[in-house]
């Protein structure tokens, strides 16, 4: 079974600080992404890697990084957290493979709240 | 960018009635998926509908695709409570990227 696995469920930290997201799969996964998720807004990319040191901006790039160090690991950086970057962060990840038809398969996600 | 958008943004049912969700997109795409994301969870993959067909089943799910009015719908069949989750549509319309829509809610009371 494809496992993603995110570094922490539930995260609240202070406005100002430097926040980072871990996120692992185990399937050697090409592509790997981040989303916030919102209510009512559903899924909104953040950023998209397809490869080691590859990235690619989303939807909602701003006041966010990335990095892609090794091919199992994707963190999403918040550089100065703010309040308005409380949200349910979910990370993704798929294979290149022309069977996989981009199927993703998610991790559980991590709450984050700023105060 | 939103691409799909699904109708209703929640649906509530008795247990045992069927369940019908819609989704509206508007480029062409590669291919249709389904998934479900149970309360404060990861979204987990239901069923996957290429461009080139129409219909297709999966135990008591059934999903529908008309690429001429760009829509797909997914029926659940004699719900159950453990169904009650929210639902996705995402298309795959080039690249390595999907493009989620808004969701529909799906109660289902026992």
């Amino acid at each position: 079974d494809v496992k993603v696995t995110q570094s922490s469920r539930y995260l609240v930290k202070r406005t100002g600080e430097k926040v980072f997201l871990e996120c692992v799969q185990d399937m050697d996964h090409e592509n790997m992404f981040w989303y916030r998720q919102d209510p009512g807004l559903g899924l909104r990319l953040i950023y998209f890697s397809y490869d080691v040191k590859m990235k690619e901006k989303g939807d909602i790039p701003e006041g966010y990084s990335v990095s892609r160090e090794k091919k199992e690991r994707f963190s999403l950086i918040l550089e100065s957290a703010s309040t308005n970057q409380t949200s349910m962060y979910l990370c993704a990840s798929s294979s290149t493979r022309w069977y996989s038809y981009n199927e993703q398969f998610f991790g559980p996600g991590t709450r984050l709240t700023v105060l | 960018s939103q691409q799909g958008e699904e109708d209703p943004q929640a649906l509530s049912i008795q247990e045992g009635e069927n369940a019908t969700m819609n989704c509206s997109y508007k480029t062409s795409i590669n291919n249709l998926q389904w998934y479900r994301q149970n309360s404060g969870r990861g979204l987990v993959h239901l069923i996957l509908i290429r461009s080139n067909e129409r219909e297709k089943h999966s135990g008591r799910l059934r999903v529908t695709l008309d690429t001429s009015k760009k829509s797909s719908s997914l029926l659940i069949t004699a719900s159950r409570a453990a169904d009650t989750a929210s639902y996705f549509c995402a298309t795959d319309v080039w690249g390595n990227k999907l493009v989620f829509g808004a969701g529909t809610i799906l109660r289902v009371k026992s």
